[in-house]
């Protein structure tokens, strides 16, 4: 069974960092693509970021360009997102989902999701 | 504002088809595949139709996907209570940022 849990997430101060994971289970993490997306709060979704299977590349929306940094342990079938310079804009719930293919599959969506996180940045 | 444009809403009554439109433009949804989400209130999102026009296993022949140009849709036949959600378009965009843009959902109402 595919399993995805995210974690880390809570609440910061705007301006301060924060890291979510994503363990995986039920695949071979090291041959997929993974992708985060955020909603948030009575919004659609938000696509933040992808990283290829083994983490040559990487592509972010411009709304988290220079602020987020996708990475991944192939070694520890783990996904991470870095987010620094946390805006109040950034609040909502970020989800980690999975392609539906192998390989190099960045732009083929997503098909397994995880349950999401939830990232609060108030003062 | 979304890159590919949805419209917020669309109702039917039980057994009914409806669509939902997808619109973007060459640089993403005429020249890459498109995907379909639906998601409930306080759920995560789970993909409905994949690669413009298929479907994952356990997902009913109801749910249908199709492609022209820049547009795409969404088909739900034999509408069901139980399919009152919200419904994501989504696909690849080569422009200088590239990256997956998603529309902006539409609420679909079972009346």
């Amino acid at each position: 069974q595919v399993h995805l849990v995210e974690s880390g997430g809570g609440v910061v101060q705007p301006g301060g960092s924060l890291r979510l994971s994503c363990a995986v289970s039920g695949f071979t993490f090291k041959s997929y693509a993974m992708h985060w997306v955020r909603q948030a709060p009575g919004k659609g979704l938000e696509w933040m970021a992808v990283i290829s299977y083994d983490g040559s590349s990487k592509y972010y929306a411009d709304s988290v360009k220079g602020r987020f940094t996708i990475s991944r342990d192939n070694s520890k079938n783990t996904l991470y997102l870095q987010m620094n310079s946390l805006r109040p804009e950034d609040t909502a719930v970020y989800y980690c989902a999975r392609p539906p293919y192998s390989g190099n599959s960045e732009h083929y969506g997503m098909d397994v999701w995880g349950q999401g996180t939830t990232v609060t940045v108030s003062s | 504002q979304s890159v590919l444009t949805q419209p917020p809403s669309v109702s039917a009554v039980p057994g009914q088809r409806v669509t939902i439109s997808c619109s973007g433009s060459s640089s993403n949804i005429r020249s890459n595949y498109v995907s379909w989400y639906q998601q409930f209130p306080g759920t995560a999102p789970k993909v409905l139709i994949y690669d413009n026009n298929k479907r994952p296993s356990g997902i009913p022949d109801r749910f249908s996907g199709s492609k022209s140009g820049t547009s795409a849709t969404l088909g739900i036949s034999g509408l069901q209570p139980g399919d009152e959600a919200d419904y994501y378009c989504g696909t690849w965009d080569t422009t200088l940022s590239a990256g997956w843009v998603f529309g902006g959902g539409t609420k679909l109402t079972v009346l």
